[in-house]
């Protein structure tokens, strides 16, 4: 199993700011994702956090919006850039290991409140 | 969307009884894993079935998987208050690699 922390684990932000989140592991993963689960919603992959390379998002995600750092194998940050009200959510990391088919192990989410 | 469904959307049940959530999906998958989310907080996995299975257990768990079907059971037996959660099947299809897509999810009641 892994161990994943995540910071903030909580915050509100004014419409029109940006918020950076961190999502630590462990150990060494190759595969890190970021999700995001709108209130009483299940989750919505947003993209997979890529070691050395840019993020691959999922349809109705963009990079300006969502922008995403992978600078080790250990760890990941997911911008959420120019706030509305929408994007009030919780959003989780997860890791896991590339073509095993084995579990993801989440992060505690960090929830986010725009006001 | 390729989002599972599952159903009930919600359950209440009284504590010692036994809840059945079930998941349906839309595509050929690799896995289909089952996962308990308390309050808006992480995701705590709790079992993974492989496509060539077709039952498994874990405690008080009971999870099957027709593939025929396209879909999944989880089975808790004599529940208890702290079951009280939401529970989410997410697939991991053939063709998406590593990636997951979680269904609609069930809100679990137990009463005590």
């Amino acid at each position: 199993s892994a161990v994943i922390s995540q910071k903030p684990s909580r915050d509100i932000c004014q419409r029109g700011t940006s918020l950076t989140i961190q999502c630590q592991v462990d150990s060494q993963v190759t595969m890190m994702f970021w999700y995001r689960q709108q209130p009483g919603q299940s989750l919505t992959l947003i993209a997979t956090a890529n070691q050395g390379s840019e993020a691959t998002y999922e349809s109705g995600f963009v990079i300006d919006k969502f922008p995403i750092s992978r600078p080790n194998l250990t760890f990941s940050t997911l911008t959420v850039s120019n706030l509305s009200p929408e994007d009030s959510s919780i959003y989780l990391c997860s890791v896991g290991r590339r073509g095993l088919q084995e579990t993801q192990y989440f992060g505690p989410g960090t929830r986010l409140l725009v006001l | 969307s390729q989002q599972g469904e599952e159903d009930p959307q919600a359950l209440s049940i009284q504590e010692g009884e036994n809840a059945t959530m079930n998941c349906s999906y839309k595509t050929s998958i690799n896995n289909l894993q089952w996962y308990r989310q308390n309050s808006g907080r992480g995701l705590v996995h709790l079992i993974l079935i492989r496509s060539n299975e077709r039952e498994k257990h874990s405690g008080r768990l009971r999870v099957t998987l027709d593939t025929s079907k396209k879909s999944s059971s989880l089975l808790i037996t004599a529940s208890r208050a702290a079951d009280t959660a939401s529970y989410f099947c997410a697939t991991e299809w053939k063709s998406s690699g590593d990636k997951l897509t979680f269904g609609t999810g069930t809100r679990l009641a137990v009463r005590p």
